[in-house]
């Protein structure tokens, strides 16, 4: 069975501060999606990652796919409270979706 | 609005009872799916509809599930004699799925909180 694990399960940090958070399986994945999920929302696609070493930006948001393609990570720079929200991973062919990074950024 | 919609958006019942959520996608999506998610969770896999095909079932799915999609469009997800562990968020999602792409990006409704008294 093919599982995402997310981590930290939890960050709370203060408006300015950078942060990363990381996405991992023991399994080999042909591609990687990044969702937000905000309060009382369904989740909302942020990037598709496909090639082994891909690095994507999107405004202040980077995200790499490992070379193994294993592992994600999403970098967050100068965090700003409109970035507060449950990270999720999920894998882009298969319906498996990580355990979620509860982000809060404190003003 | 022309985003996924569902129906209804809170939903609170007794243990034992039925209860039927609806969730209508983006009108030229092809793939449907249903989710379930407790808080602090990522979503978890139920089922998905390829037009009025269901494809796959997870294993959390029980008996006491079922979900439908007649005529490929809306589709209803049922749960009968409901359990206290019922209570999540229902998520429906639907996307468009070309043969040729092995990924899409998949378009959520709102969820449908249930609580299971």
């Amino acid at each position: 069975t093919q599982l995402l694990e997310q981590s930290p399960q939890f960050l709370s940090i203060q408006e300015g501060e950078n942060l990363t958070v990381y996405c991992n399986s023991s399994s080999v994945f042909s591609s990687l999606q990044w969702y937000r999920q905000e309060p009382g929302e369904g989740p909302v696609l942020l990037v598709t990652v496909v090639t082994g070493g891909e690095v994507k930006k999107l405004k202040r948001l980077t995200f790499q796919f490992g070379d193994a393609r294993k592992d994600s990570s999403l970098h967050i720079t100068a965090a700003q409270p409109g970035d507060t929200g449950l990270y999720l991973c999920k894998s882009a062919s298969k319906i498996i979706f990580g355990s979620g990074t509860r982000l809060s950024i404190r003003p | 609005d022309t985003g996924v919609s569902q129906d209804p958006r809170h939903k609170i019942t007794k243990r034992g009872q039925n209860v039927t959520f609806r969730c209508d996608p983006i009108s030229e999506h092809n793939r449907l799916y249903w989710y379930r998610q407790t808080l602090g969770q990522g979503p978890e896999f139920l089922t998905y509809f390829q037009n009025e095909a269901q494809l796959e079932k997870s294993r959390l799915l029980s008996d006491r599930f079922s979900a439908e999609r007649p005529k490929g469009s809306f589709s209803t997800l049922e749960i009968q004699r409901t359990e206290q562990g019922d209570s999540a968020m229902y998520l429906c999602a639907s996307s468009f799925q070309t043969s040729g792409s092995s990924y899409n990006e998949q378009f959520f409704g709102p969820g449908t909180r249930l609580t299971v008294l």
